[in-house]
């Protein structure tokens, strides 16, 4: 069972490069998630879909784009990387909202360094 | 006001320790309530999860639930190594016709053999 698969696990980007985090569920779920996750603080929602072709912005957008082409597949781009992009990046899927007892399930994490 | 605090802790305890790690929140809309546990270099996964006030046990662990406190528990009995993890609350309700998932900080859990 593979779950939610997140490429590469580790990444440095000059300021300015740009790259996309790889994101794929083979659970067939229709919502799917990114977070980042800084030190002491928390996990903040970067951008989420609840199904292909439909995506939205979460609590810190800025800086990032998305895409929804697959039930399967969450790309998360990085434009000009910043050095406050320097995070712990997970992607998460779930087969619905939290709130209607659906499991979140996350994925190993990209670590990006942005030099 | 934050709307979800957790101490960071660090918390270092013996083998066979009884733990208690805390959250409070600020919103009393929060209808759904849940702990994740996460491995060092691994992403969270749920540990436990509730939606009303009281107490749930699952083995060793037992979540609780305060609603008129604002106030969420989870108590890990004779903890083991094993347990060693970063443990983050997490709480969620409707907003807008969406669902907002708010996370705590996490506070890193080490269990001394």
């Amino acid at each position: 069972n593979a779950g939610v698969t997140q490429t590469p696990k580790f990444r440095i980007l000059k300021i300015g490069q740009s790259m996309t985090l790889q994101c794929a569920q083979d659970m067939n779920h229709n919502y799917m998630y990114w977070y980042r996750q800084d030190p002491g603080m928390g996990l903040k929602l970067i951008y989420y879909s609840v199904g292909a072709g439909i995506t939205d912005k979460g609590e810190v957008p800025n800086g990032y784009n998305v895409s929804r082409s697959t039930t399967e597949d969450f790309p998360l781009r990085l434009e000009l990387a910043a050095p406050s992009q320097t995070s712990v990046y997970f992607c998460a899927s779930s087969g619905g909202q939290v709130l209607t007892n659906e499991k979140l399930f996350f994925g190993s994490g990209t670590q990006l360094s942005v030099l | 006001q934050k709307e979800v605090e957790q101490d960071p802790g660090p918390l270092s305890v013996p083998e066979g320790a009884i733990v208690s790690l805390n959250c409070t929140y600020s919103n009393s809309a929060f209808q759904y309530f849940m702990w994740y546990r996460q491995y060092s270099r691994k992403g969270p996964e749920l540990l436990m999860y509730t939606y009303s006030s009281g107490n749930k046990e699952d083995g060793r662990f037992t979540a609780q639930v305060d609603k008129s406190s604002k106030y969420i528990s989870l108590f890990i009995r004779d903890s083991q190594p094993s347990d060693s993890a970063t443990y983050l609350c997490a709480m969620s309700l409707t907003q807008g016709g969406s669902e907002k998932l708010v996370f705590g900080k996490g506070m890193k859990l080490t269990v001394n053999p």
